[in-house]
């Protein structure tokens, strides 16, 4: 059973295009993420959603925009994609309040040409 | 906002050696330290965590240590193993805002047989 699954595993796309992945969870969790690994490894919180709200937007462009139809997906939508947005995007879920561990999903590597 | 700082950055040792990653945080009021496997290609996975009312935790052959006073916490793999061969992060918590997680910027660490 796939805890945190995400689609596309692989994104392939030209500058100036629009693109999503798609997150979802089945562990009846009620906090989910994004994350973003760049080239050099480095991990880094880009959003936070609690029963469906924003509570994170860690500097983010707003041509990030997440999209939660209900606790259990949470969607990244990427607009006018740039060469920097390159990267392997994460979606993480935990429970709420309590209980800490984040499960991350397999990751969307993007490449943007 | 939290900042965590991870060193070393790679780290290679002998099959058998011991292994030790040290992070520093910035936030006195985090209160949550796990620590993450990353393999290559594949998500980070938690490996051990530790909590700030507690100062060291073992699990078999992985421990963490934590020096509130000092704000700094460190991983120790003991008889590693080829399959010890991962990027490893540490990460630090205070448990509000959506469990937001700061994490650091990754030890390679490679196992020779």
């Amino acid at each position: 059973d796939t805890a945190v699954s995400q689609t596309p595993k692989y994104l392939v796309t030209q500058m100036g295009n629009d693109k999503s992945i798609k997150c979802e969870q089945n562990l009846g969790h009620d906090t989910m993420y994004w994350y973003k690994q760049d080239s050099k490894k480095f991990l880094k919180i880009m959003f936070s959603y609690n029963n469906k709200e924003l509570i994170i937007n860690e500097t983010v462009p707003n041509r990030f925009s997440p999209k939660s139809p209900d606790k259990a997906h949470l969607n990244l939508h990427i607009n006018s994609l740039e060469l920097g947005d390159s990267a392997v995007y994460f979606c993480a879920s935990s429970s709420g309040q309590g209980a800490y561990e984040q499960y991350f999903g397999p990751g969307t590597r993007l490449t943007v040409t | 906002g939290e900042n965590v700082e991870q060193h070393p950055s790679t780290l290679s040792v002998q099959e058998g050696d011991s292994a030790v990653i040290k992070c520093t945080y910035s936030d006195s009021a985090s209160n949550y330290f796990p620590w993450y496997k990353q393999e290559l290609g594949k998500r980070p996975q938690l490996i051990i965590d530790i909590r700030s009312n507690v100062g060291e935790k073992k699990d078999q052959r992985i421990a963490v240590t934590l020096n509130k006073t000092a704000k700094h916490f460190s991983l120790h793999i003991t008889e590693t193993q080829p399959e010890d061969s991962a990027v490893y992060f540490c990460a630090a918590s205070n448990g509000n805002a959506g469990n937001m997680l700061t994490f650091g910027g990754g030890t390679r660490l490679m196992v020779k047989p």
